[in-house]
């Protein structure tokens, strides 16, 4: 199946500073690209999604980038707030479409 | 969105025995629900994924006879841990789709549920 590849595994940032998340998949074919958060104990929450005909998305503070040469998409967190701080997970579909396949997760911490 | 709800949220039984993990959808049809095991701190791995009406596929590594995944229906999905064994705690997690996610269906998580095996 596919393999998914997230980095780093911890970061910590300060209260205003941005992060940013990196990720590479081996599936050529993939072409779904969705960002979960997830806080202990609780379920993903989307977050932001990209799928493999758009480069870049935005929303707000969020914003997500997709280089399907390279195989590799980031997450990207401007001003960063302490209530951002969570454990941030990427994925991606397979090639059929019907299977999703987690990045290892990062666990993001923005110090006040 | 959508709505999907597992039950039971937290579970502590006696090892040997089975426990049964239910997931629903509650405003969508759900042709496909996905199966997660996930450890403290850890990633999501994905054990199995079942398309109603039909066998689950298994993920390499994953027990079918010991994690036995029914999908009878559209809106429901049970998750079977049979002889459960200490190193079966964890976290499951279910997730749900209206159809196949590369055609642009987004996925829909319950709120997991922690077995704790005594």
């Amino acid at each position: 199946g596919e393999n998914v590849e997230q980095h780093p595994s911890t970061l910590s940032v300060q209260e205003g500073d941005s992060a940013v998340i990196k990720c590479t998949y081996s599936d050529s074919a993939s072409n779904y690209f969705p960002w979960y958060k997830q806080e202990l104990g609780k379920r993903p929450q989307l977050i932001i999604d990209i799928r493999s005909n758009v480069g870049e998305k935005k929303d707000q503070r969020i914003a997500v980038t997709l280089n399907k040469t390279a195989k590799h998409f980031s997450l990207h967190i401007t001003e960063t707030q302490p209530e951002d701080s969570a454990v941030y997970f990427c994925a991606a579909s397979s090639n059929t479409g019907n299977q999703f396949y987690f990045g290892t997760g990062t666990s993001l911490t923005v110090i006040p | 969105g959508a709505v999907v709800s597992q039950h039971p949220s937290r579970v502590i039984c006696k090892s040997g025995t089975s426990v049964k993990i239910e997931c629903r959808s509650l405003d969508f049809q759900a042709t496909t629900m996905f199966w997660y095991r996930q450890f403290p701190k850890q990633s999501l791995m994905l054990m199995a994924t079942s398309n109603e009406g039909s066998k689950a596929t298994y993920e390499q590594g994953v027990e079918k006879d010991k994690f036995l995944i029914n999908h009878a229906s559209l809106t429901l999905s049970t998750l079977t841990v049979t002889s459960a064994h200490p190193e079966d705690s964890s976290f499951y997690i279910c997730s749900a789709s209206m159809g196949a996610v590369g055609s642009g269906n987004t996925i829909y998580f319950g709120e997991g549920s922690w077995l704790t095996v005594v």
